[in-house]
């Protein structure tokens, strides 16, 4: 199975400022196929299911805000809030698709400070 | 737009059996392959099964192999799992979730639904 790791478990960023989560996968998740990284984002907020941010590493799904971006190939990747907003305010999960079974990161929690 | 509700967890023993339901529909249901997802609060997000658009081809976690059955029901617009030999580490929120992609056996997926919890204890 792929063990996917993230950190850090929680950070706290002041309003307008970067959040960078970081997902390192215990083997590659880069198809030699299609060069696609098979790693996706989810946020989950409170009260809800989790939401699809990003797939293929970096790319955005319709109607996710542009300061959302993804980044990495291979085993490492990033996820960053470039200008924090109080809505998300979340957990954010990391996961492969790559092989089955499809596994998730461990979260982290984003927070305003 | 796309509506996945899920229905059927409960109260149950160990050693029993539930079947979970999940109603879609804002889509084309018979097109994408669904999955089933579930939630808790010590274990995170762990994937339990998947089953192709056609229903002909299935794959599960390895801890629910043998006792977690998917299927589905394209004439119904309606997903299913059930749950056999029910253990108390299988306590969790239960979510159905659509593929992303329209091909047979999309790993990735997208729209989820909201949830039904399923409780394992005596």
């Amino acid at each position: 199975d792929i063990v996917m790791t993230q950190s850090p478990d929680s950070l706290a960023v002041s309003l307008g400022e970067r959040a960078t989560i970081n997902c390192k996968s215990s083997q590659s998740v880069l198809s030699s196929s299609n060069n696609n990284n098979y790693l996706g984002w989810f946020q989950q907020k409170p009260g809800q299911p989790p939401k699809l941010l990003i797939y293929w590493a970096s790319t955005r799904e319709s109607g996710v805000p542009d300061r959302f971006s993804g980044s990495g190939s291979g085993t490492d990747f990033t996820l960053t809030i470039s200008s924090l907003q109080a809505e998300d305010v979340a957990v954010y999960y990391c996961q492969q698709y790559h092989s089955s079974p499809l596994t998730f990161g461990g979260g982290t929690k984003v927070e305003i400070k | 737009q796309v509506q996945l509700v899920e229905s059927g967890g409960g109260v149950v023993q160990p050693g029993r059996s539930l079947r979970l339901s999940c109603a879609a529909s804002g889509f084309t249901f018979s097109n994408y392959a669904m999955h089933w997802v579930r939630q808790t609060p010590g274990k995170g997000l762990e994937w339990v099964a998947i089953i192709s658009s056609d229903g002909s081809n299935k794959n599960y976690a390895d801890s629910m192999k043998g006792r977690f059955t998917i299927s589905r029901d394209n004439s119904k617009n309606t997903l299913y799992l059930q749950m056999n030999s029910l253990l108390p580490e299988d306590t969790a929120v239960y979510y159905c979730a659509k593929g992303r992609f329209k091909t047979p056996m999309s790993f990735l997926f997208d729209d989820w639904g909201q949830g039904t919890l399923v409780t394992v204890s005596s």
